[in-house]
């Protein structure tokens, strides 16, 4: 089965730029999806298809996959953007959906 | 609005059966691929199971034969119905639309708050 790997925790200072990463096997072949979710709340979509923003969600957010790596830029970080961040695609060898084991960003 | 809303969970002893309900408004079911994710105390996302508007089903490794993800004939309603519920079972509970656009699969856009199950003795 198809694995997502990202780093545990990230710590940013406000104003600064964060960087998530989301690594597995050719991970710039499939698509992949970023999702954020703050402490005691349902998970929000935040990327799709790689790089595109949902209504609603900040320019600061951006996405990009290639190699064995997609990545989620944050830039000029708010206390708001403290949340855990989880990575996910779509394993086409059994149809099965795949997550990430999340990031926590905590804004310093 | 579109909206999700999940019921069900509860304390269930070890070897327990359990059925989460997932009511949508907004959009209908069974026009949608629909999902049920999990998350274990102080744990990541585990994706569950899908059931693809056309019908088709397809279940994580950890729950394959003792879940089982349904759609009502009528209402507007996803089910999970957990047979053989074990300690590793414990999460909060989501379920999640797929959006699909053109055949291209586009993340789950719409969550509910989840629904906590507890299996202890």
């Amino acid at each position: 089965s198809y694995v997502l790997t990202q780093p545990p925790s990230l710590s940013v200072a406000p104003g600064e730029t964060a960087t998530i990463s989301c690594g597995g096997n050719n991970i710039g072949s499939k698509i992949v999806h970023w999702y954020q979710q703050k402490a005691g709340q349902a998970p929000v979509l935040v990327m799709y298809y790689n790089s595109d923003r949902p209504s609603g969600i900040p320019e600061r957010f951006s996405g990009s996959n290639s190699g064995n790596t997609a990545t989620l830029t944050i830039t000029r970080v708010e206390a708001g953007d403290e949340a855990d961040y989880s990575c996910q695609v779509w394993d086409t060898s059994n149809d099965h959906r795949v997550f990430g084991g999340g990031t926590k960003l905590t804004v310093l | 609005e579109v909206q999700l809303l999940e019921s069900g969970g509860g304390l269930v002893q070890p070897g327990g059966s359990l059925r989460l309900s997932c009511e949508a408004s907004g959009f209908i079911v069974r026009d949608n691929n629909m999902n049920w994710v999990r998350q274990a105390p102080g744990r990541g996302l585990e994706w569950v199971s899908i059931v693809y508007s056309g019908g088709n089903t397809y279940y994580a490794d950890s729950v394959k034969g003792r879940f089982t993800i349904s759609r009502h004939s009528s209402k507007n309603n996803l089910y999970l119905l957990m047979n053989s519920l074990r300690t590793e079972d414990t999460a909060v509970y989501y379920c999640a639309r797929e959006r699909v656009v053109r055949g291209v699969l586009l993340g789950m856009d719409v969550w509910g708050h989840g629904t906590t199950v507890t299996v202890s003795s």
